[in-house]
This record gives structure tokens, sequence and C-alpha cells, in this order.
């Protein structure tokens, strides 16, 4: 079974751009989450996405938006980008939704690499 | 104040060493998560906890919910265990659909020859 894939694996924007990322889950699973990590402020929670609805967005600005289709796959777009958003972008998929009552293992993929000059 | 914090931050062993990181958390939560980062970038997650113990190989985490604090142990360490362990928590005070991992900042655990 294929495991969560993210494209592309590296990226390299200039400030005031946009970048559109993708995550295609593991077969079967429904739920994805996608999270940010940079030196300084460590993983952060961005949104997680169900059956295609939104179910949680972390602290981000507007700038930072998500989707998912009907084949589970999401995609996150980040317009205007800021020297600050140079960071890893992970995703991570499950079966069912992350949830209080719910606590799906998360299967992570290997993450985009957002650099920005 | 994190609502995570981690200890060490850093840690180096020697191979065969019995190795111990250490998580305490501020909030309520409903599951614990023991996540493993290689260089690169790449997570497995290890554990999911919330209760008593669990064990995979040579690995074993615990958590005490009473003292707020998890434990992820590793007997016979070996060098491929190096990589930065990362305990995430999900936290209980949100009882809306959805709920969100909260992060510590991580263990960069070195084993040597």
């Amino acid at each position: 079974k294929a495991g969560v894939t993210q494209t592309p694996r590296y990226l390299i924007k200039t400030r005031g751009q946009q970048v559109t990322l993708s995550c295609s889950p593991i077969s079967g699973h429904r739920s994805v989450s996608w999270y940010q990590q940079t030196p300084g402020q460590g993983l952060q929670f961005l949104f997680e996405y169900f059956s295609e609805t939104q179910r949680n967005k972390g602290n981000f600005p507007g700038r930072f938006s998500g989707r998912q289709f009907s084949n589970s796959r999401s995609e996150m777009n980040v317009s205007t980008l800021e020297l600050g958003d140079s960071a890893l972008y992970l995703c991570a998929s499950s079966y069912g939704p992350q949830g209080l009552r719910s606590n799906q293992p998360q299967h992570f993929g290997d993450g985009t690499r957002l650099s920005i000059l | 104040k994190n609502e995570v914090e981690q200890s060490p931050q850093n840690l180096t062993a020697q191979e065969g060493e019995f190795i111990t990181i250490n998580c305490s958390y501020s909030v309520g939560i409903s599951a614990l998560h023991w996540l493993q980062q290689h260089p690169g970038g790449g997570i497995v997650s290890l554990f999911m906890l919330s209760s008593g113990k669990k064990k995979h190989g040579r690995l074993i985490a615990t958590i005490n919910i009473q003292e707020k604090h998890s434990s992820l142990h590793i007997t016979a360490s070996h060098p491929r265990d190096s990589a930065v362990y990362i305990c995430a928590v999900r936290v209980s005070k949100e009882e809306t659909s959805g709920s969100r991992l909260t992060f510590g900042e991580g263990t960069q655990l070195t084993v040597n020859p």
C-alpha cells in the first residue's frame, strides 16, 4: 500500500508569489491534516479536512488555505508569500477524522520543503 | 510557557545504552503521541497513548495522566535510532468537532557506535 505522497518535495519561490502544495493520502484514508515546521516555532497545526470539509483550523493568517477533493487528495495554498513562510510543510492522513473521541493514528508524508527568497 | 515541554533537548548516547526522553504537559488531553523524525523530514508515528504503557520492539512508552507526564524509552539503543523524537498531545478542552495536536519542541537523539 503506497504511503502518503506529497508533491513537490522541494520548492523555491520569491516574496509575493503564491504556491500550491499537494498531498495524496493513503488509499482509503479520508482525513488529511496539514502542519508547518520551522526551526523557530517547531511543528504547528494548519488545518484538517475530512470528506471535503474543513473540520479544524490552526492559528494562521487567511493567506493559508486548503481544500480536499472527492478522492481525498488535498491541496494547500499560500498566497502573498513572506520570508517567514519558509518551512517544511507536512501532511498526514488517517482513516477517520481526528477528534476527541476518535483518535485515529496519523501517517505522515515526507513533506514539501518551501524556501522563500 | 509551552503547553508541551520535552527534556532533554539534545541527547547523545553510546550504542547499547538505555535511553529515556520525557514529556510534560500542562493541559487536559485525550491522547498523547510520540513521533520520530529522521533527517530529511519524514515523520513516523511511534505510539498513541491515553493511559498506561505500550511496547513495540525496543521502544516503550508510558503515560501518567495524574502527573501529566509521559516517557519514551529505548532499550539497547542503536545508531539507527538517531533522530528527533517529538511528543504531541491532543488537547481535550475543545468539545467541538475536530481537535488539534500541540507539539513539543523535540529531542535530538544521537547514538554513537
